[in-house]
Parts: C-alpha cells; structure tokens; sequence
C-alpha cells in the first residue's frame, strides 16, 4: 500500500521568514496530493491540492511543487504569519481512492 | 450548506464497553471516510465507502472495529469491548463524486477509561 512519510515532525520560524514541508510518496499510481492545515483543537482544513498532471500550484501565498519522477511533493509557505502556526498534513490518493496521509508537521510563527 | 456533522463530539466509555460513533456527510455526497487520529499524531485511516461499492476496510486495525454506511448516507462506526488504546479522535470526511476534496467533520472524542 501507499506510504506517505513527512519531513520535519516540527519547525519554527520568525514572522515573515519563509517555511518549507516535504513529503514522499510510494505507490507510482497516485494521483492527487492534498495539503491540510489543523488547527487546535478543530478539524483538518483542505489548503491547495496538486494534481499529478501538474508540477506546482501556487494560490496567493502557498505554493506546493510535485516531482513526480522522484516521488515527492512539498509545501512552501512564504511571508509567514502568526496565523500560520498549525499541525500541516500532507497526503496522497491512490488508484483505489484511498488517501493516505503523512505524520503532520507543527509549524510555530514566532512574531 | 452544512457541513459534516459527528455524534456525540465527546465519548467517555469504561473499557469493554461498546461504543457507536455517528456520522452525517454533506447531502450528496458518495464518498465516506472514516479516520482516527491518537494524540498528536497524524490521521490513520480506517475505512471508506464509495456509493453501494463494498467497503474499502484495510485501515481497521482488528475485529473490534466495524462500520456500516445506511442508505448511503449516515454511517456508524462501532467499536466493541473497547480498550485503552482505542482513545483518539475519530474523524469521519466526505466527498462528492466528481470532487477530490475531502470535507472533514469536527470529530468525536473517544475515551476509555
């Protein structure tokens, strides 16, 4: 089955710094790659999604990149703010639908 | 419209009891997934539902755990003689057929005591 690992676990910034989170991914046949953010406490929140057709995708200040070849995708959050600090999922859905999701990575915004 | 609802938002159960946890996607949608997540840890997938396919159950980690989907619509995810390790947060997420988003309802608490 899929296998979805997430990399780092934690990461603090400063405000206004750049934040990157990467995931690889096993199974060739999937297709699709969410991100979530999680806040405390609530539930996770779809952020941008990339399909495999597709190398990068930005919407306004997120931006997820896909290498298909390698098997990885990562997420890029730039001009960070203190409503940025959440638990970051990524995941990945197979041929069967199935969506895999990655351990999470605490992001703190320190202003 | 609404969103995904769960019932109840918190469960406290004394160990081997059973427990049901309730589920109500978006109307319309075919897809049902049901996924727990443990204390600071990621979310763990248990099973899905597609329309009146059978159920993709790989993700139930025993015997104890089952789900039903009525109608296609509300499910329950039901968990027998529950144990210790079984207190997590279980999140159940809908999709419509076209879609490849997943809508997340807030989840039930679930502990045993």
């Amino acid at each position: 089955g899929e296998n979805v690992e997430q990399h780092p676990s934690t990461l603090s910034v400063q405000e206004g710094d750049s934040a990157v989170i990467k995931c690889t991914y096993s199974d060739s046949a999937s297709n699709y790659f969410p991100w979530y953010k999680q806040e405390l406490g609530k539930r996770p929140q779809l952020i941008i999604d990339i399909r495999s057709n597709v190398g990068e995708k930005k919407d306004q200040r997120i931006a997820v990149t896909l290498n298909k070849t390698a098997k990885h995708f990562s997420l890029h959050i730039t001009e960070t703010q203190p409503e940025d600090s959440a638990v970051y999922f990524c995941a990945a859905r197979g041929g069967y639908q199935k969506v895999t999701f990655g351990t999470g990575t605490k992001l703190q915004v320190i202003p | 419209g609404a969103g995904v609802s769960q019932s109840p938002s918190n469960k406290v159960t004394e160990k081997g009891k059973d427990v049901e946890l309730r589920c109500d996607p978006i109307s319309g949608h075919t897809a049902l997934y049901w996924y727990r997540q443990s204390l600071g840890q990621g979310l763990e997938f248990l099973i899905y539902f597609q329309g009146n396919s059978a159920p993709d159950k790989s993700g139930l980690p025993s015997d104890r755990f089952s789900a039903e989907r009525t109608g296609g619509s509300v499910s329950t995810l039901t968990i027998q003689r529950t144990q210790q390790e079984d207190s997590a947060v279980y999140l159940c997420a809908s999709r419509s057929l076209l879609s490849y988003e997943q809508y997340f309802g807030p989840g039930t608490r679930l502990t045993v005591t």
